[in-house]
């Protein structure tokens, strides 16, 4: 199946700073990129859609001022979580999409902890 | 509004015997569905998934599931579960912006 990447895998960082994650198709075009948000054991939550080079559609309760989102081309899309506070510890997948089935394939997953 | 129910949150089999995860849907048109496993701290891999034609679709790792649209339901199967198998399965519905829409997930545990 096809290949998605994020890193970092895991990021550990001070309260306030920021931090930006990437996801990237790797052997297709990605016309739409999603991030979700998993706490644990608990189910994915998607947070915003991405497609490329428009703005990204965010859910409801997701502040799109704290979690930015690039998707600069057809093969990455980036996520920066903003002066990040404890809250945000999370572990973030990106998943893409693209060609005919537009099945979504998950990266690895990004466990973000903030002190 | 579109939903995913996984009824049992923890599941343990022997391995070697059969296993069935539960999955309910809630959906106006005709649903995509999909089952996924998660290995702790890993992505999501998809197991196999149902756009149309056989109810009956057959995915990797041996894994099988039967869509039942009188029932709303995407049940997955395997006849035969090895210790390898043991992780976090989650079941879910394309929504509207095709985006998926989960359910909470079930925990499988493998004794040996």
């Amino acid at each position: 199946g096809a290949v998605v990447s994020q890193h970092p895998s895991r990021v550990i960082c001070k309260s306030g700073t920021s931090v930006k994650i990437e996801c990237r198709s790797l052997d297709f075009q990605a016309t739409t990129m999603f991030w979700y948000r998993q706490f644990p054991k608990q189910s994915l939550m998607l947070m915003a859609t991405s497609n490329e080079g428009s703005k990204a559609t965010y859910e409801q309760g997701v502040e799109k001022d704290k979690f930015l989102i690039n998707h600069a081309s057809l093969t990455l899309s980036t996520l920066t979580v903003t002066s990040a506070h404890p809250e945000d510890s999370s572990f973030y997948i990106c998943s893409a999409s693209g060609g005919l089935q537009n099945i979504q394939y998950f990266g690895a997953g990004t466990r973000l902890s903030v002190l | 509004a579109q939903s995913v129910t996984q009824p049992d949150i923890h599941i343990t089999v022997s391995e070697g015997a059969s296993l069935e995860l539960r999955c309910n849907y809630s959906y106006g048109a005709t649903p995509y569905l999909f089952w996924y496993v998660q290995s702790p701290g890993q992505g999501l891999q998809l197991l196999l998934k149902y756009f149309s034609g056989d109810t009956l679709v057959q995915g990797i790792k041996g894994f099988e599931a039967e869509f039942k649209r009188s029932q709303s339901s995407f049940n997955l199967r395997k006849p035969s579960v090895h210790w390898s198998d043991a992780a976090e399965y989650f079941c879910a519905v394309e929504g509207s912006q095709g985006n998926l829409i989960f359910g909470k997930g079930t925990k499988l545990s493998v004794k040996p």
